[in-house]
């Protein structure tokens, strides 16, 4: 079946520049994740929805970061006045339940390069 | 949340089981074993997790040590597509916290 869809794959936008990432989850996740990835290290864990809300947004690295999902579906994550320093591969994950017994299935992220 | 060590590196011989380690000492009893793998350029892939009890499915089977404080991921028989990079992680909660991982090249 369809897997984790994220779009676009690769973006290139000039530092200052918004920029909007798009996830699609896997049909009938309930659970959403973001992760970030830079070169040579293991992806960092940004935020997590149950449902349409945010139930833990900690490693949002500051108020630079945003990110919805407003029908419990789809979600984007904003990134506002882009600096060089977020660099890096956007992940999104989702999985069925709220509990750790139920893997999260990633997609192939997104490739943001801010020149 | 519980931290986890792996090796940075190993190699494995084409058809030959790879077995990867993991130490996990500080691994609560509610905390889920997890393994994934990525592959340059694509996101994590999901191969396997277990609470307790050792797990096994298509891809690999899981060991977890009695008492709970190291695991080992086993593929039976590595091929050169099992080239990747494998995270071992400890997690209860909502997210799981990734390290560095393993690289692993299988060689023929």
């Amino acid at each position: 079946g369809a897997g984790v869809s994220q779009t676009p794959s690769n973006k290139v936008t000039e530092k200052g520049k918004y920029v909007e990432l798009r996830c699609d989850p896997i049909s009938g996740h309930t659970a959403l994740y973001w992760y970030r990835q830079s070169l040579g290290q293991g992806p960092e864990f940004l935020i997590y929805f149950q449902g349409t809300g945010a139930a833990d947004d900690s490693g949002l690295p500051n108020d630079r970061f945003f990110a919805v999902r407003p029908e419990g579906s789809v979600s984007t994550l904003k990134i506002q006045r882009t600096e060089r320093g977020d660099s890096a591969v956007y992940l999104c994950a989702s999985s069925l339940g709220r509990n750790m017994n139920s893997p999260l299935h990633f997609g192939n992220g997104t490739r943001l390069t801010v020149t | 949340d519980a931290k986890t060590t792996q090796p940075p590196s190993m190699d494995c011989a084409e058809g030959r089981a790879a077995n990867l380690p993991c130490n996990h000492s500080t691994i609560s009893g509610n905390e889920y074993v997890y393994w994934y793998r990525q592959i340059h350029s694509q996101g994590p892939q999901y191969i396997i997790h277990g609470l307790k009890n050792n797990e096994t499915n298509e891809m690999a089977s899981l060991i977890i040590t009695e008492d709970r404080k190291s695991s080992t991921l086993i593929l039976p028989h590595a091929t050169l597509r099992d080239t990747a990079v494998y995270y071992c992680i400890a997690q209860y909660g909502n997210k799981l916290v990734f390290g560095a991982g393993t690289i692993l090249r299988v060689k023929s």
